[in-house]
């Protein structure tokens, strides 16, 4: 157990519906990081939240958003989906606000969009 | 545009052996290099961290070398083990302090 919990761990829905992936941090973490990772693809960076305040964007498409709460627990909300929205969603909690500190990764959701 | 190459290929080694993986970067200057392993299904897990800085770090039987005038990265596994089969990710610090990650080289230890 890494101590960064993920749930749901498996979400299959249809095409256009809207769901909500869940994220609590390692304890005294204050950076929450969301990834996608497709079969044929590495990581991708999608949002960083720092103590509730998104601190830097990556790939995020517009039918993503995110929030981190002030228990520091953040969801990562999909809407409109599409079969390509199928992948593994990482989140990962650091404790510091930059990247010069090891992250500590989640078991994933896997998605599926039928 | 900033580009980081590992490995697309497996890397077989034979238990006992180092196993050694590549990370090459260009059109970039990391402050730092990360390693992780990720196994299948699994999120990755931190291994080590370098800096600009410093030439080499170990961690038990690891060790990560960061050349910054190659643009090179070196990850050495020593004394390998069947149980060291996983991909491995080298991830970059840029000028804003984000990862910027390799696709990953899968090792495999063969018995």
């Amino acid at each position: 157990d890494s101590g960064v919990t993920q749930t749901p761990k498996h979400l299959i829905t249809a095409t256009g519906q809207r769901v909500t992936l869940r994220c609590s941090p390692r304890s005294g973490d204050l950076s929450v990081y969301w990834y996608q990772q497709s079969l044929d693809q590495g990581l991708q960076f999608l949002i960083q939240y720092y103590n509730g305040e998104e601190r830097a964007k990556g790939n995020i498409l517009e039918r993503f958003s995110a929030q981190q709460f002030p228990d520091l627990h953040s969801e990562l909300n999909l809407s409109s989906l599409e079969l390509g929205d199928s992948a593994l969603y990482f989140c990962a909690s650091s404790v510091v606000k930059s990247g010069n500190y090891g992250y500590t990764f989640g078991s994933g959701t896997r998605l599926t969009v039928v | 545009s900033q580009k980081i190459e590992q490995n697309s290929e497996a890397l077989n080694i034979q238990e006992g052996k180092t196993a050694t993986l590549t990370c090459n970067y260009t059109n970039y200057s990391p402050a730092y290099l990360q390693w992780y392993r990720q196994d299948p299904g699994r999120g990755p897990v931190f291994l080590l961290l370098i800096r600009e800085n410093e030439k080499e770090k170990r961690k038990e039987r690891l060790k990560v070398t960061f050349d910054t005038t190659l643009k090179q990265s070196l990850f050495h596994i020593t004394a390998s083990q069947p149980a060291d089969s996983a991909t491995y990710l080298c991830a970059l610090g840029d000028s804003n302090y984000q990862l910027i990650w390799g696709a990953g080289t899968k090792l495999i230890i063969k018995p």
